[in-house]
């Protein structure tokens, strides 16, 4: 079975510091990954993904994350935080399964940026 | 052009009511999905269709019955309606099966008095 921890419900940063969310994955078979935003009242908008390829992922609005199997993480960062970053993030995981495919997410991180 | 669109955005109802919620995307892919929110933002997959075929239903009541006319189309009817059935409901879809990013409609925030 496959689950996922993100540690941390809620994160705050200063405007301009580094956002680290964590995201810590549990699977029997190299799974892919994924990161999604959740902005108030709207859906879900994929902000990267790992699917076995590069461990260093960039996604949109600057994001990145590295998948460290060792470490079964995939930390979600942003070298500098705009107000315009806060929102819900979901860490997202699923593994090939003869298409029976599903993802599983994570409990969220709230981050709030602080002016 | 919206790629997955969902209507209603908001649907308010009576305990016992029947209601139902429509998806639709553009894209062109092969698989959709339903899944629920909770109050706690907590998002659990209740179906899948590949092709208008059921791949996964998650252990959902019966009262939830999904139908998917076409490939573009998933349709989530709600029979007897309960106050726990009380969530965000996010229709999503994605290319095929096996690996592929999942794209996500607007939601529609269902109410049960």
């Amino acid at each position: 079975a496959q689950s996922v921890t993100q540690l941390g419900s809620h994160v705050s940063v200063s405007e301009g510091a580094l956002v680290l969310l964590r995201c810590n994955y549990s699977s029997s078979v190299p799974p892919y990954l994924f990161w999604y935003v959740q902005y108030p009242n709207q859906g879900l908008q994929l902000l990267l993904k790992y699917t076995s390829a590069a461990t260093l992922v960039k996604g949109i609005n600057g994001f990145e994350a590295e998948f460290k199997k060792s470490e079964t993480s995939f930390h979600l960062t942003k070298p500098s935080a705009h107000m315009s970053d806060a929102a819900e993030y979901f860490c997202a995981v699923s593994v090939p399964n003869f298409g029976n495919e599903k993802l599983t997410f994570g409990t969220g991180t709230r981050l709030t940026i602080i002016p | 052009d919206t790629a997955v669109s969902q209507t209603p955005k908001y649907l308010v109802t009576q305990m016992g009511n029947d209601k139902s919620i429509k998806c639709e995307q553009n894209l062109g892919h092969d698989t959709m999905y339903w899944y629920k929110q909770d109050s706690k933002k907590f998002l659990k997959i209740m179906f899948s269709y590949n092709n208008k075929e059921l791949i996964i239903n998650e252990t959902v009541p019966n009262r939830f019955s999904p139908k998917s006319p076409d490939k573009a189309h998933l349709n989530l009817h709600i029979n007897s309606l309960e106050l726990g059935d009380s969530a965000v409901y996010f229709c999503a879809s994605s290319l095929t099966l096996t690996g592929y990013e999942q794209y996500f409609g607007p939601g529609t925030r269902l109410t049960v008095t």
